[in-house]
């Protein structure tokens, strides 16, 4: 059974660079047909997709945060990362990772992460 | 950006209710549009794709329909495992954009 676990810090100042890593067990990154996603939570909001990569590194980002975020994947490693830039007190939230299927009609994120909190405080 | 509108955002039902969740999109997004339930302190979880399509493992009393800009799922028995809070998202066009949720609640 396929499962993601997300790493990282807890706590970050602003302005700093928050990097989250997401391990992959039960499977293999490298599967083709899949996409390997980030996704966040506020306090108490809803859900913002952050983007997505491919095995062959190829990505896409929400506009909204494009020139603040990096994915990157290890497939050696079987994990993918998320970088995120320059942050402030907007970008606490619970962050998920999850793995993304675009085949068809066949679209969804599935299986997701347990979640990370990040709290942006100085 | 895609906008999805969840309406209510809020239900009172009781156990055994039939409950109805509609999910509205800004523009067609043919049949690209999930849905997911998230209890408190957990991942969401995948329930349907493709509008109408029920992921494995998800108890057939839960069914999706619509396409393009009109969708709906619906709990035809609600069972206490199903108070949670259930998110649409689209997969039609980058960026993915999911609707601001409806938390079902025990009457």
């Amino acid at each position: 059974q396929l499962q993601l676990q997300e790493s990282g810090p807890g706590l970050m100042k602003p302005s700093e660079t928050l990097s989250l890593t997401c391990t992959v067990s039960g499977g293999s990154i490298s599967s083709s047909s899949y996409y390997w996603g980030w996704i966040r939570q506020s306090p108490g909001k809803g859900l913002e997709w952050i983007g997505i990569i491919y095995q062959s590194g190829s990505t896409y980002y929400n506009p909204s945060l494009k020139s603040r975020v990096t994915i990157s994947v290890d497939t050696s490693r079987n994990e993918f990362s998320l970088k995120v830039s320059s942050v402030t007190a907007a970008d606490t939230a619970v962050y998920y990772c999850a793995r993304h299927r675009s085949s068809g009609s066949s679209r969804w994120f599935d299986p997701w992460g347990q979640g990370i909190l990040v709290t942006v405080s100085s | 950006d895609i906008q999805l509108t969840q309406s209510p955002s809020f239900l009172s039902a009781s156990v055994g209710d039939r409950v109805t969740i509609t999910c509205r999109a800004s523009q067609g997004i043919s049949s690209y549009l999930a849905w997911y339930q998230q209890k408190p302190g957990k991942a969401p979880k995948l329930l349907i794709y493709a509008a109408s399509t029920l992921q494995n493992g998800v108890p057939s009393r839960f069914s999706g329909s619509g396409s393009e800009t009109e969708f709906t799922l619906t709990i035809s028995s609600l069972q206490p495992e199903d108070f949670a809070t259930y998110y649409c998202q689209q997969l039609d066009t980058y960026p993915f954009t999911f609707g601001g949720g409806t938390k079902v609640e025990i009457k």
